[in-house]
């Protein structure tokens, strides 16, 4: 299911570096999200977007950024990469008037050093 | 703010039993229920969900029960297989706005 494209899937670098993940998707769906997967700790909302206009924080936003490139794409920033971001970053995307169920990208796995 | 908290953490069963997993919600204006697997290296995908006007629902051996009065909902599988084995999470979603997840459960189906 390539419906919902990350780039890049792995990442190293290095404490300081700035980082950019990209998301893309071709379902056409409006709202975006981006998530942050910690063992023991679940899935946790960094960013979420309705629409090119709409940007909204989520629970843990402090350190991120995000830009709605158009709306299809929706990136994920790091200015200054730290060792606790180490993490594996998940995209997702919902339809307006679907079902509310999340479709996820592959996921991009990000190791700061 | 909004929090939703998943039990157990891991869980360990024999293959053909049955395995339960609970969470609770906090926030009340909350009124959707999914439920993700998230297998091995893979992403997260959709098995079953619930709305907040129904308080159960069943897909062959999987089945949700929701009590909005104790902000209480669970996953029950039955007949458990070896390829149930993978990570569960449960969420909660206000008008599918945003979608905020429990921690997750390891589930092992012992054969």
């Amino acid at each position: 299911d390539a419906d919902v494209t990350q780039t890049p899937r792995n990442r190293i670098t290095k404490t300081g570096k700035r980082i950019m993940l990209e998301c893309s998707q071709t379902k056409g769906h409006d709202r975006m999200y981006w998530y942050r997967q910690d063992p023991g700790l679940g899935l946790r909302l960094i960013y979420y977007s309705f629409d090119v206009k709409d940007i909204n924080k989520g629970e843990i936003s402090d350190g991120y950024s995000v830009s709605r490139q158009a709306q299809a794409k929706f990136s994920l920033s790091l200015e200054s990469a730290i060792p606790n971001q180490t993490a594996l970053y998940f995209c997702a995307t919902t339809g307006t008037t679907g079902t509310g169920e999340l479709f996820f990208g592959e996921g991009s796995r990000l190791t700061v050093l | 703010g909004e929090n939703v908290e998943q039990h157990p953490s891991t869980l360990s069963v024999q293959e053909g039993d049955s395995a339960v997993i609970k969470c609770t919600y906090s926030d009340s204006a909350s009124n959707y229920f999914p439920w993700y697997k998230q297998e091995l290296g893979k992403r997260p995908q959709l098995i079953i969900d619930i709305r907040s006007n129904v308080g159960e629902k069943k897909d062959q051996r999987i089945a949700v029960t929701l009590n909005k009065t104790a902000k209480h909902f669970s996953l029950h599988i039955t007949e458990t297989q070896p390829e149930d084995s993978a990570v569960y999470f449960c969420a909660a979603s206000s008008m599918g706005f945003k979608t905020i997840f429990g921690a997750g459960t390891r589930l092992f189906v012992k054969a």
